[in-house]
């Protein structure tokens, strides 16, 4: 069956450190691989876009991974605030119709 | 203007009633979707307009009727609700290319179905 893990519990960092999140999938060929940050209540931010043929994405403090073979994707928010404490989202782009699917997300709490 | 409006924020409505949810852009965007998120859950694709004509449907009950009646309004019409369909309902817009292109999120409307 098709699925999309995310870190199922939420993570606990301090301020100052690289927060790193997973995303896996199964069953899926995304063509793009996006990832959003939704804070309580409200709806999800787009963050960053990777490609399938891209390794790589940078952004300010965050980084994207993108690991076709192993149907992985990392993100990693360097320097970490409070401010950077919401639940964060992947999203495989099928390339259909511009369908997304997401996960569950990750909650990230940053501690001062 | 890079933003997505929805109105009501808030909605509370009976089994039997009928209700309009609303979703407005500026961004130019021909591609307006519709999305359910339960709590804790993530958001679930409903509709995909494309050009002001629906594109997706992913299967969802007809007490759910969409409407694009312009390139900037989106509307989602409510009939006959179950109180399993609270939730927050989320709209978003973008360019619609196929693939590889952001989506901008309203703020969402949270129902209650009572």
């Amino acid at each position: 069956s098709q699925k999309i893990e995310q870190n199922s519990e939420a993570l606990n960092i301090q301020e100052g450190k690289t927060a790193t999140l997973t995303c896996n999938y199964t069953n899926y060929s995304p063509a793009y691989l996006q990832w959003y940050r939704q804070d309580p209540g409200r709806g999800p931010v787009f963050l960053l876009l990777i490609r399938e043929n891209e390794k790589e994405k940078r952004k300010e403090r965050l980084k994207v991974t993108f690991d076709t073979t192993l149907k992985q994707s990392l993100f990693h928010i360097t320097a970490s605030q409070p401010a950077d404490s919401a639940t964060y989202l992947c999203a495989l782009d099928l390339r259909r119709g511009n369908k997304l699917v997401f996960g569950a997300g990750t909650i990230l709490r940053v501690k001062s | 203007d890079t933003e997505v409006t929805q109105t009501p924020k808030h909605l509370v409505m009976g089994m039997t009633n009928k209700k309009s949810l609303k979703c407005e852009q500026h961004m130019g965007h021909r591609a307006m979707y519709w999305y359910k998120q339960k709590a804790k859950k993530p958001p679930e694709l409903m509709f995909v307009y494309s050009y002001e004509k629906l594109s997706i449907n992913e299967s969802v009950p007809s007490r759910f009727s969409p409407e694009c009646p312009n390139s900037s309004l989106l509307n989602l019409h409510l009939h006959a609700l179950q109180p399993e369909d609270s939730a927050l309902y989320l709209c978003a817009s973008s360019q619609p290319r196929t693939g590889g292109i952001e989506q901008y999120f309203g703020p969402g409307t949270r129902l209650t179905v009572t």
